[in-house]
């Protein structure tokens, strides 16, 4: 099994749709959890951090379940702008680096 | 941009050269990464840095590559006797301490070996 693994898509959606990603990572020990996002050609941004409670910031939500190692992000309300491809990335352990996922790529349509 | 500077941000190569790329980290961190994206795959975590300190280089392929951070001057990924294989895009990122909480990237370092 993959330290982090996303479905790689692409998802392509009209705007103003919702579009959810979702990841699962296998050490159970980890202790941080990300997403980032990744324009072609250019460097990771942080996107959010994702908290044990849940965390929403205006249109993206992320929600992590420890339990089944899985961790999500959702888009409300699609924008062009959001076209992009989106990093899953965990931290692996308390002293570990962090761990990307190679990324789900989502294309926001007129 | 965060802040964090790379160069060159093109580099080409011809097998068996020598490839050196920079990294100067935002100002006020002393934390350097630097990860290695192949075309179409995720980042993978190549060496971790202190000034003058190796912490972490548990991604570095055993040979031909090397990194170091002196107390001044800015990181320096080596990559020697390039082969194809090497090209890829390189990226450096820098946090304010070591718990990685955050990484602020660089643009990267295209290299192309011919």
């Amino acid at each position: 099994r993959k330290e982090v693994e996303q479905d790689p898509g692409p998802f392509n959606v009209p705007e103003g749709a919702t579009v959810a990603f979702n990841c699962t990572y296998s050490n159970s020990a980890s202790q941080s959890f990300f997403w980032y996002r990744q324009d072609c050609r250019k460097e990771p941004k942080l996107l959010m951090s994702v908290y044990s409670s849940g965390n929403e910031d205006g249109r993206f939500t992320a929600q992590l379940n420890r339990a089944s190692q899985y961790i999500s992000l959702l888009i409300r309300d699609s924008k062009l702008s959001d076209s992009a491809t989106y990093l899953c990335v965990v931290r692996g352990g308390s002293q570990g680096n962090l761990i990307f996922g190679k990324g789900t790529k989502l294309s926001v349509k007129p | 941009n965060a802040g964090v500077m790379q160069n060159p941000r093109h580099l080409v190569r011809r097998r068996g050269q020598e490839a050196r790329l920079r990294c100067s980290p935002m100002k006020g961190h002393s934390h350097v990464y630097w990860y290695r994206q192949l075309p179409e795959e995720g980042l993978k975590f190549m060496v971790y840095l202190q000034k003058e300190n190796i912490i972490d280089e548990s991604g570095m392929p055993k040979e031909r590559f090397s990194a170091e951070f002196p107390k001044e001057g800015p990181s320096i990924l080596r990559i020697q006797q390039v082969v194809r294989g090497d090209s890829a895009a390189y990226f450096c990122a820098s946090s304010p301490d070591g718990l990685n909480e955050k990484l602020f990237f660089g643009s990267g370092t295209q290299l192309s070996v011919l």
